[in-house]
């Protein structure tokens, strides 16, 4: 069965913080995504990668970024956490290519981050 | 970068067909018509997919307008379990040979015992 799993469920931060998420996948999927997700927003793209220590820039970067050491895991960081950053972070993972138009992306579960 | 529209929300019957609609008037010949749900409490997960024909697979079938900037996903008898966000994204080929999905903002769906 395949997996996404992402390092917390909830998770509570003062303003200022530095926040690590992290999200892994077992099914040696290419690219990994963070998106995050506000209610009348939809999910927003923050950040993509599409191979280990490669990364490209989503529709809202500002005030992220990103780190992908090893194919399985990617992690966001939120340099110095703001209450405006306070969502829900999907993280999800899809194969490189394969049948034209396919490319299934896995979800997991969630974080939803709250920053006071 | 293209973008879709959808209802907010929903109702249906249980046992009934549901259309959910969605609007993509900018799309790209190169951008795949993708539909995910989103259970409570749950990552959305992978529903359907399309370019220019209609397609159909064990959860639904979806209709792409002949001019690609509409389509429509069916689900054909509505269970209370396929109450969630329906979102219709955009595949979109980047540059570098990948890829990045749009979503929209969603319909959520009710279905009505």
């Amino acid at each position: 069965d395949v997996k996404v799993t992402q390092s917390s469920r909830y998770l509570v931060k003062r303003t200022g913080e530095k926040v690590f998420l992290e999200c892994v996948q077992d099914m040696d999927h290419e690219n990994m995504f963070w998106y995050r997700q506000d209610p009348g927003l939809g999910l927003r793209l923050i950040y993509f990668s599409y191979d280990v220590k490669m990364k490209e820039k989503g529709d809202i970067p500002e005030g992220y970024s990103v780190s992908r050491e090893k194919k399985e895991r990617f992690s966001l960081i939120l340099e110095s956490a703001s209450t405006n950053q306070t969502s829900m972070y999907l993280c999800a993972s899809s194969s490189l290519g394969g049948l034209a138009g396919v490319n299934e992306q896995y979800f997991g579960p969630g974080t939803r981050l709250t920053v006071t | 970068d293209a973008k879709t529209t959808q209802p907010n929300s929903m109702e249906s019957n249980e046992e009934e067909p549901v259309h959910l609609p969605c609007n993509h008037s900018t799309i790209s010949g190169t951008d795949y018509i993708h539909w995910y749900r989103q259970l409570p409490s749950q990552g959305p997960e992978y529903v359907i997919h399309g370019l220019t024909s209609n397609v159909n697979n064990r959860m639904a079938s979806l209709a792409i307008a002949e001019d690609r900037k509409s389509s429509t996903l069916i689900l054909h008898r509505a269970t209370l379990r396929d109450a969630a966000v329906y979102y219709c994204i955009l595949r979109e080929l980047l540059t570098s040979g990948t890829y990045k999905y749009i979503f929209g903002t969603g319909t959520r769906l009710k279905v009505l015992a």
